[in-house]
C-alpha cells in the first residue's frame, strides 16, 4: 500500500531563511508519481509540481527546488529566501501508475510553515 | 489560464439531507475526481471517474455517495443522506492523460 510521510508538522521561520520540507513515501510499484501542493489560508490546493519515478533530476523553479532520491524514497521541497507569502500548508501526494497514470492522489498530513516579517 | 470551478462554496445542511455538489473540470480534461479534507486533516481520495464511469473509489465513498457527469461540463457529487461525519471540505479534480491534478477551490460542507 501507498503511503507517504511528512514528519514535520509545523515550521516557523523568519523571511529570508531558506527551509526545507521533508517527504518520505512507499510504494511497492517500481513506476509512481510524486507531487508538492500549496494549501494558503484561502484553501485552495494549488499545484506546485509532479515527477515521475524515472526522473530523479532535480528541479528549480524561482524559489522552489525540490530534491528527489528514490534511495531514501524522499522527495524534498526547499524555498530559498521565504517569504510571508510562502506561509501555507504544504501537502506532498504520491499516485501509483499500477491501474495508470492517473490514479488517486495518497496525501502525506501536510506541514504548517509560518514565514514571519 | 483555464481552472476547476466548484459551486456552492460553502453548504449548510441538516443531517440526513441529500446534498450536490458541483464542479466544472477543465474542459479538455477526462479524468475527474473527488477528495474531501476533514478540517485540520490530511486530504483523501474519494472517487476517480473516467468514459462515464467510476474509475477507482475508496471505502469512504460506500453507498451513500454517487457521483454523475450529467452533461459535457458538470461532475457532480451527491450525498443521499448527510452525517454530521461528512461535515468537511469538499474538492473536485481534473486532470489530463497522464497529466497532473489541478484542483478546484472547494466546497465546504457543514452538517447539523
Amino acid at each position: 500500500a501507498q503511503k507517504v510521510t511528512q514528519a514535520q508538522t509545523e515550521i516557523s521561520v523568519v523571511e529570508k531563511e531558506d527551509v526545507t520540507l521533508d517527504c518520505v513515501y512507499e510504494t511497492r510499484d517500481t513506476t509512481y508519481y510524486l507531487f508538492w501542493y500549496k494549501q494558503p489560508p484561502s484553501g485552495e490546493l494549488v499545484f506546485l509540481i509532479r515527477r515521475n519515478s524515472f526522473d530523479e533530476q532535480n528541479e528549480i523553479s524561482g524559489r522552489y527546488s525540490w530534491n528527489f532520491q528514490k534511495s531514501t524514497s524522499s522527495f524534498n521541497f526547499t524555498i530559498t529566501a521565504s517569504q510571508v507569502v510562502d506561509s501555507a500548508v504544504y501537502f506532498c501526494a504520491l499516485s501509483e501508475a499500477n491501474t495508470g497514470a492517473n490514479s488517486k492522489l495518497t496525501f502525506g498530513k501536510g506541514i504548517t510553515l509560518s514565514v514571519r516579517p | 489560464e483555464p481552472e476547476v470551478t466548484q459551486t456552492p462554496s460553502h453548504q449548510v445542511t441538516q443531517m440526513g439531507q441529500e446534498v450536490i455538489l458541483r464542479c466544472v473540470p477543465i474542459s479538455n480534461h477526462l479524468y475527474f475526481y473527488w477528495y474531501r479534507q476533514i478540517l485540520g486533516q490530511k486530504v483523501e481520495f474519494l472517487v476517480s471517474f473516467y468514459n462515464n464511469e467510476i474509475s477507482e473509489k475508496s471505502e469512504i465513498f460506500d453507498d451513500q455517495f454517487s457521483v454523475e457527469r450529467p452533461d459535457g461540463s458538470n461532475f457532480t457529487l451527491k450525498i443521499r443522506s448527510t452525517k454530521l461525519e461528512d461535515s468537511a471540505m469538499y474538492f473536485c479534480a481534473s486532470s489530463d492523460q497522464g497529466g497532473a491534478q489541478y484542483f478546484g477551490p472547494g466546497t465546504r460542507l457543514l452538517v447539523l
